[in-house]
């Protein structure tokens, strides 16, 4: 099947420092691609839609300001959580629909650590 | 608006014996919906889908058949085996909102040899 990568796996970081999070559709072009975000022991919360060549769609309570989201080219999107804080300590999650497919695939996911 | 309810886990069986782990969803229209599993430092992989009433997906001895009847797409699985240790999702997706999903909140099994 189409493989998607998440860049880095986890990271640690200090408070009030930004963090940012690659996803990459590596065998296939991806138009729209989803971020999630999953608690422990909970599910995935979709946060927003990654459109290529245009701003994101952000999902009701998401911050826009605190997770940017950038979907420059047809294989990369990337998630900016900015001024983190440890509440934003979370396990984040991509995936990506190749053309003319109903099936999604998802990232290995990227565990964040805010200190 | 939509959503989807699994049972809580976690689920420890014995290699080979059978598995259920139940879902039901709520929403309007006509949802697909899907199994996906979560295996130990992996990401989602999809398991199984069905698209429409009464059908069945299966994949790898694990089935489910969509009951539009009961909402309710349940997983099962004859005969356990260790490897299927992992965390299980269900969810639907909206056909008219590109293919958004919506997740249950996962039910972990654990087989033990």
């Amino acid at each position: 099947g189409a493989v998607v990568s998440q860049h880095p796996s986890w990271v640690i970081c200090k408070s009030g420092t930004s963090v940012k999070i690659e996803c990459r559709s590596l065998d296939f072009q991806a138009t729209t691609m989803f971020w999630y975000r999953q608690f422990p022991k909970q599910s995935l919360m979709l946060m927003a839609t990654s459109n290529e060549g245009s701003k994101a769609t952000y999902e009701q309570g998401v911050e826009k300001d605190k997770f940017l989201i950038n979907h420059a080219s047809l294989t990369l999107s990337t998630l900016t959580v900015t001024s983190a804080h440890p509440e934003d300590s979370s396990f984040y999650i991509c995936s990506a629909r190749p053309p003319n497919t109903g099936e999604l695939f998802f990232g290995e996911g990227s565990r964040l650590t805010v200190l | 608006g939509n959503s989807v309810t699994q049972m809580e886990g976690p689920v420890t069986l014995s290699e080979e014996a059978f598995l259920t782990i139940n879902c039901t969803y709520t929403a309007t229209g006509y949802p697909s919906l899907f199994w996906y599993v979560q295996y130990p430092g992996e990401g989602l992989q999809l398991l199984l889908k069905a698209t429409k009433a009464d059908d069945k997906g299966s994949n790898k001895g694990f089935e489910a058949t969509y009951r539009k009847e009961t909402t309710s797409f349940h997983l099962e699985k004859g005969s356990v085996q260790v490897s299927d240790s992992a965390v299980y999702f269900c969810a639907l997706s909206d056909q008219g909102s590109s293919y958004k999903l919506i997740f249950g909140s996962g039910t972990r099994l654990l087989v033990r040899p």
